[in-house]
């Protein structure tokens, strides 16, 4: 079944960078668009960043453009988001997900992974 | 962007009853709109997406209606594992995703 696992959360502290990693397992990983979405403690989901299933198209929310980088390698169905520049509101569990397809939701997320900002 | 604002922000309603959730759109998402749940401590889970098909395992007791700014999430008969907290998401802008602040469902 689809399996998709998250890591590299950890504390940083302000101005510092981390590497997430989505691992993904059950499905043919080359073909489907990947987002990652982000839950602060004790508030709602926001939607960070979207990468198209060959890597061809990346698109952020304004809150990290510039900051955060999307990245996939196919052959190792493996997502990745690189957060520079970290800022104490970056602080929450950052899922990875999967859409169904283009043009509609996700079907697919992971249990998510805690990046905390502090110094 | 689209904003999307979910009423109301908590939801008291007794096991058995019907619990009716709402989220209004900025400007026009078409049929474009999802839901989702989230229990403590878990990711979200899809349940509705095209604004009234329910993704795969859902229950029957889950509907969505609406289109253009006006949509509802409908449990006819709450069982004790739907209280948590339900968001819904717009895609209309897709991939640029928006989700309403949510709806906190809890036992009255």
């Amino acid at each position: 079944q689809v399996q998709l696992v998250e890591s590299g959360g950890g504390v940083v502290q302000p101005g510092g960078s981390l590497r997430l990693s989505c691992a993904a397992s059950g499905f043919t990983f080359s073909s489907y668009g990947m987002h990652w979405v982000r839950q602060a403690p004790g508030k709602g989901l926001e939607w960070v960043a979207f990468i198209r299933y060959d890597g061809s198209n990346k698109y952020y929310a304004d809150s990290v453009k510039g900051r955060f980088t999307i990245s996939r390698d196919n052959s190792k169905n493996t997502l990745y988001l690189q957060m520079n520049s970290l800022r104490a509101e970056d602080t929450a569990v950052y899922y990875c997900a999967k859409e169904i397809m283009e043009w509609l939701p996700l079907d697919y997320w992971g249990q998510g992974t805690l990046v905390t900002v502090s110094s | 962007e689209i904003v999307m604002t979910q009423s109301p922000a908590t939801l008291s309603v007794s096991p058995g009853e019907r619990a009716t959730l709402s989220c209004r759109a900025s400007q026009s998402v078409s049929s474009n709109l999802a839901w989702y749940q989230q229990k403590p401590g878990q990711a979200p889970r899809l349940l509705i997406y095209g604004a009234s098909t329910r993704a795969t395992g859902i229950p029957a007791r889950f509907s969505g209606s609406g289109s253009g700014t006006e949509f509802t999430l409908t449990i006819s008969s709450l069982q004790s594992e739907d209280f948590a907290v339900y968001y819904c998401q717009q895609y209309n802008n897709w991939p640029l995703y928006t989700f309403g602040q949510g709806t906190k469902l809890e036992i009255k």
